[in-house]
């Protein structure tokens, strides 16, 4: 079973509001990543990263940020959230090995609604 | 440029029968791996199975088996004995390239929603 934490599971905020959402996985991976997903539609790959200190921007523009500080930990923040920002966001971690399948392992997800 | 296609937004089935979700791909990537997850009402993606572009054999995990045609760049997951908890939403994923030292970054397809009646 994955060991990987999402808080908070369910968000509602206002329009302008600062907000970090927390990721944390207990299983030494050094690759973690966030999806953003709209209701019943498929992941877009918004950043990743491949360890501490190293962030990327994914396929899907965004205007959230990340940082990597410690190998565990890979919080998402928007500076000033917009109702165009309401979605679900996937943390997701994989480790740095050869043997297949090396799958990611996923968090419960935050659900983000931006009045 | 790399894409997955599942082309049907929705599927039922009745419970104890088999069912097909089909995925199609396409990369210029020899190497490469597919996956398929589910994802319940709850929300998180739980990893089904893997074909790795190399493999031999057709991918099984349990009632999951995977029916990976490279030919045609398809990729079905075929479930055997449908039950009430298979309900959900279920999305085929690609990596182009190795995972190890790579990005092991996936590209997802929209997805098919499968409801299993009793």
């Amino acid at each position: 079973e994955a060991d990987i934490y999402q808080t908070p599971r369910y968000l509602v905020i206002g329009t302008g509001k600062k907000i970090t959402l927390e990721c944390s996985q207990t299983m030494g991976h050094d690759k973690m990543y966030w999806y953003q997903q709209d209701p019943g539609m498929e992941l877009h790959l918004i950043h990743y990263s491949y360890g501490v200190n190293s962030t990327e921007k994914g396929d899907l523009s965004s205007e959230s940020t990340v940082s990597r500080i410690r190998t565990e930990h890979f919080p998402l923040t928007l500076e000033s959230a917009r109702p165009s920002h309401t979605s679900q966001y996937l943390c997701a971690s994989s480790d740095h090995r050869d043997s297949q399948p090396n799958e990611q392992f996923f968090g419960p997800g935050t659900r983000l609604t931006v009045l | 440029a790399q894409k997955i296609t599942q082309t049907q937004p929705g599927m039922f089935v009745q419970e104890k029968e088999a069912v097909t979700l089909d995925c199609t791909y396409d990369t210029s990537d020899p190497s490469y791996g597919l996956f398929w997850y589910k994802q319940p009402s709850s929300g998180e993606m739980i990893f089904l199975i893997y074909q790795g572009s190399y493999d031999q054999q057709n991918a099984t995990e349990g009632r999951y088996s995977l029916n990976f045609q490279k030919a045609r760049k398809s990729a079905n997951l075929v479930i055997s004995a449908s039950q009430l908890g298979d309900s959900a939403m279920y999305f085929c994923a690609m990596r182009e390239g190795p995972s190890s030292g790579g990005y092991n970054k996936l590209i997802f397809g929209a997805g098919t929603r499968l409801a299993v009646h009793p």
